[in-house]
């Protein structure tokens, strides 16, 4: 098993519509998840990062965890083309540093017009 | 934000010799810089921490020797692909944390012919 797991894309949404993206992870001693959406040829960017149970909400994302079922999940409203990107859910494990994210595979978004 | 610049972007090389890719934080001092991978199409991954002034550490499966790094300031962090070849090729990103987040720079891709 995948040490941090994405749904498989690519996914298609069209303008305007909503974006979801799933992650899970396998280590419990997870703590910081992280969310990074990286265009082709270029190194990642990060949207956002979520610490706490619940949801997390910045302009049109919002990220949501579920520690009991490994789960993180990122939105994008009001899809936009330029949010096509591949998304990539990272993970840092608690006692480690910040800088050592594991990554998942990445899930690749298209936005149509 | 931080920011984070990697020289060359891209570089290519014949088999056999060595490359050599500079990270440099600009405008914060880095005493850890973090060492990512990405071979097409898949996610990244870390190939070691460099610390100013003392070893890098390397994640399981990276070849120390091959991957040489030196972090001589607190600035400048440095990766010399030794001996390189068709396999070496990939994407390599270096990154720092400043104030808990993870600054990415624009990465350098090695083509080894």
């Amino acid at each position: 098993q995948k040490e941090v797991e994405q749904n498989s894309g690519p996914l298609s949404v069209p303008e305007g519509a909503i974006a979801s993206l799933n992650c899970t992870y396998s280590d419990r001693g997870s703590q910081s998840f992280f969310w990074y959406r990286q265009y082709s040829g270029k190194s990642p960017e990060l949207i956002m990062f979520i610490y706490s149970n619940g949801d997390k909400e910045d302009g049109r994302f919002t990220a949501q965890l579920n520690k009991a079922s490994q789960y993180v999940s990122l939105l994008i409203r009001d899809s936009q083309p330029s949010d096509s990107a591949t998304y990539l859910c990272a993970v840092k494990v608690g006692g480690t540093s910040y800088g050592k994210l594991t990554f998942g595979q990445g899930t690749i978004l298209t936005v149509h017009p | 934000g931080a920011v984070v610049s990697q020289h060359p972007s891209w570089v290519i090389c014949k088999s056999g010799t060595s490359v050599k890719i500079e990270c440099r934080s600009l405008d914060f001092q880095a005493t850890t810089m973090f060492w990512y991978r990405q071979f097409p199409k898949q996610s990244l991954m870390l190939m070691a921490t460099s610390n100013e002034g003392s070893k890098a550490t390397y994640e399981q499966g990276v070849e120390k020797d091959k991957f040489l790094i030196n972090h001589a300031s607190l600035t400048l962090s440095t990766l010399t692909v030794t001996s390189a070849h068709p396999e070496d090729s990939s994407f390599y990103i270096c990154s720092a944390t400043y104030t808990g987040e993870l600054f990415f720079g624009e990465g350098s891709r090695l083509t080894v012919l």
